[in-house]
């Protein structure tokens, strides 16, 4: 059964500063998506992360994937307030395209 | 409009009720899935259908059942409801089996059984 794991579950951060979101999963999988969820709100999706070495920047964020060590990370440098959400990462597996989720990273940028 | 679209947003509903989430899509996609989420839990998979003719349970498909009346359509219901299925619940579909991308999501049905 597929795992993912993201951690930290709660990150609370100062205006400014850099972190990194952590995602770690199971089983072998040839894609991963990082998505941001505003409260009561439906999924964006931020990143698509392909292949082993990946890297994506958007903004304030960079993503990355590691294949062999099963492992994605979402850095955030010099976090702004409007950063604050719930990211999840997401791992794709199998011929029917299912979607496993992480718990999820409640971010909260403070002033 | 969008995409995915879910009605209803938001549900009330009581124990022992029927009750039917309903998703329709303008994507064109083959694949249409539901998930739930819970706070703390991330979003699981319910069901997921390839298509008309091809249901599949996922994770957590105990108490739901699903019908797809066309490409475009997919429905979950709860045929009586509890109170532990109060949850946020996104149908979403894929177009990866087409050689696309990824996924687009509703906005999300809200239900609470009381």
């Amino acid at each position: 059964e597929l795992k993912v794991e993201q951690n930290p579950l709660f990150l609370s951060m100062q205006e400014g500063k850099n972190y990194t979101i952590y995602c770690n999963y199971s089983t072998t999988s040839d894609r991963l998506y990082w998505y941001r969820q505003d409260p009561g709100k439906s999924l964006e999706s931020l990143f698509v992360l392909l292949s082993n070495g990946a890297v994506k920047q958007e903004g304030r964020l960079m993503a990355s994937l590691d294949t062999k060590a099963r492992l994605s990370t979402l850095h955030i440098t010099a976090a702004v307030h409007d950063l604050s959400a719930t990211y999840f990462c997401a791992v794709v597996t199998g011929t029917a395209s299912k979607l496993t989720f992480g718990t999820g990273t409640r971010l909260q940028v403070t002033l | 409009d969008a995409d995915v679209t879910q009605t209803p947003r938001n549900r009330i509903t009581k124990t022992g009720k029927r009750i039917m989430l309903e998703c329709s899509q303008t994507k064109g996609h083959d694949r249409m899935y539901w998930y739930r989420q819970d706070p703390g839990l991330g979003l699981r998979l319910i069901y997921y259908s390839f298509d008309v003719k091809d249901i599949n349970k996922g994770e957590i498909s105990d108490g739901y059942s699903v019908s797809r009346q066309a490409q475009a359509k997919f429905s979950l219901s709860l045929e009586s409801a509890i109170p532990n299925q109060t949850a946020l619940y996104f149908c979403a579909t894929s177009d990866l089996a087409a050689g696309g991308s990824g996924y687009t999501f509703g906005s999300g049905t809200r239900l609470t059984v009381v």
